[in-house]
């Protein structure tokens, strides 16, 4: 099956500095999908991203679907940041979503 | 609009008893599917149901079993429980169509088995 592969495992950044969490996949897929995961384990939607890039606010994601990768960007983080960053794909012709292993972040004040 | 909610928030069970756990979908979704995410791990998909069958379903034993209603609610079923069950116990809905399957996830339903 497609294996998820996302890095770095673990980040710690001070506060307002920038970071790129990437997000390797094996195969195609049909859409793809960045979360960050609070303290208390809810999984916020981040950006629906199959393919292109978006932006909202500090936040930024490109998705390169011919070479399986996507990268998201965090600008000037804050504390609030600090969490878990998950990268989620569908396959193609298939009807089951696999997530990475994720990437820790913590921001420092 | 309202979100996706779960319950119980918490649950405690022993080892070969059966659990239920429920989930409500987002307004107007009409897809479901149900994770499971054992500490420090990322989420693992147990099965997908939309318009009441079940259309994908991961690497989790028959005794996980769910169901869709009409109202695109939903439940997962664990018989026979097992210690290695304990987890979080995530749910998500979206609408599958129009080529945007965003998914919409619950707080989840922490699943303690002794």
């Amino acid at each position: 099956g497609i294996q998820v592969e996302q890095s770095p495992p673990d980040l710690i950044l001070q506060e307002g500095a920038n970071s790129t969490l990437r997000c390797n996949f094996s195969d195609s897929v049909n859409n793809l999908q960045w979360f960050h995961q609070n303290p208390w384990g809810q999984l916020i939607n981040l950006f629906y991203i199959p393919s292109g890039t978006k932006q909202n606010g500090r936040l930024s994601a490109t998705t390169v679907a011919t070479e399986r990768y996507s990268l998201l960007y965090i600008s000037s983080s804050q504390t609030t940041d600090s969490g878990v960053y998950f990268c989620a794909v569908e396959p193609t012709g298939g009807f089951k979503t696999i997530f990475g292993a994720g990437t820790r972040l913590f921001v420092k004040a | 609009e309202t979100g996706v909610t779960q319950s119980p928030t918490h649950l405690i069970k022993t080892r070969g008893q059966q659990v239920t756990l429920r989930c409500s979908s987002q307004s107007g979704h009409n897809t479901v599917s149900w994770y499971q995410q054992a500490l420090g791990q990322g989420p693992q998909f147990i099965f997908q149901y939309y318009r009441e069958e079940e259309n994908g379903r991961g690497n989790f034993p028959p005794r996980f079993s769910g169901l869709q209603f009409p109202n695109y609610s939903s439940e997962l079923n664990v018989n026979a429980l097992e210690l290695d069950d304990s987890a979080l116990y995530l749910c998500a809905s979206s609408f599958r169509g129009q080529g945007q399957d965003t998914q919409y996830f619950g707080p989840g339903t922490r699943l303690t088995v002794l």
